[in-house]
């Protein structure tokens, strides 16, 4: 158990729908990342945020937003869902918000979109 | 042009054998570089990183950096049955807020 927590871990729903992917980060971590990884693309950063705040934007579709409570924990929010979208979706987490060597991944939501 | 490339596989080999993971990267502005390890279904997990040209060894892995070239190297001796996961490289570019910039990764296979 890497301390990183991601709800549900398998996801099935129709395209047009919404869907919302929870993350709790590792004990005592101010960061949390969303990486999407389909079989064609690796590894791609969505989004970070930093104590509640955006800190950093990667390849994150209109569609999809994202936002981190109080408590930290972060949801990643899919909506008008196609067939594209179909992947594993990771949350990891740090400590620090930025040059950061190494980030703690959770094991993902696998998300199929049908 | 990717900014990190990294051959995606599958490299198969026996097991016993020494394994060598490489990845090539554009930007001479990138520091510390990173091997990750993903087993299957699973999130990516921090195996070794590097600051400088050179070696750092541990165990039975060897992660080499040559920045000259832009070219990073992660052996693996010995290689055993449990060591087959995809590899990913990546580093810190420190021109994009010291995002992370992540290779495509390699699927290693480690036949018994």
């Amino acid at each position: 158990d890497s301390g990183v927590t991601q709800t549900p871990k398998h996801l099935i729903t129709a395209t047009g729908q919404r869907v919302t992917l929870r993350c709790s980060p590792r004990s005592g971590d101010l960061s949390v990342y969303w990486y999407q990884q389909s079989l064609d693309q690796g590894l791609q950063f969505l989004i970070q945020y930093y104590n509640g705040e955006e800190r950093a934007k990667g390849n994150i579709l209109e569609r999809f937003s994202a936002q981190q409570f109080p408590d930290l924990h972060s949801e990643l929010n899919l909506s008008s869902l196609e067939l594209g979208d179909s992947a594993l979706y990771f949350c990891a987490s740090s400590v620090l918000g930025q040059g950061v060597v190494g980030y703690t991944f959770g094991s993902g939501t696998r998300l199929t979109v049908v | 042009q990717k900014e990190v490339e990294q051959d995606p596989g599958p490299l198969s080999v026996p097991e016993g054998a020494i394994v060598s993971l490489n990845c090539t990267y554009s930007n001479s502005a990138f520091q510390y570089f990173m091997w990750y390890r993903q087993y299957s279904r699973k999130g990516p997990e921090l195996l070794m990183y590097t600051y400088s040209s050179g070696n750092k060894e541990d165990g039975r892995f060897t992660a080499q950096v040559d920045k000259s070239s832009k070219y990073i190297s992660l052996f693996i001796r010995d290689s055993q049955p449990s060591d087959s996961a995809t590899y990913l490289c990546a580093m810190i570019d420190p021109d994009s807020n010291y995002q992370l910039i992540w290779g495509a990764g390699t699927k290693l296979i480690i036949k018994p």
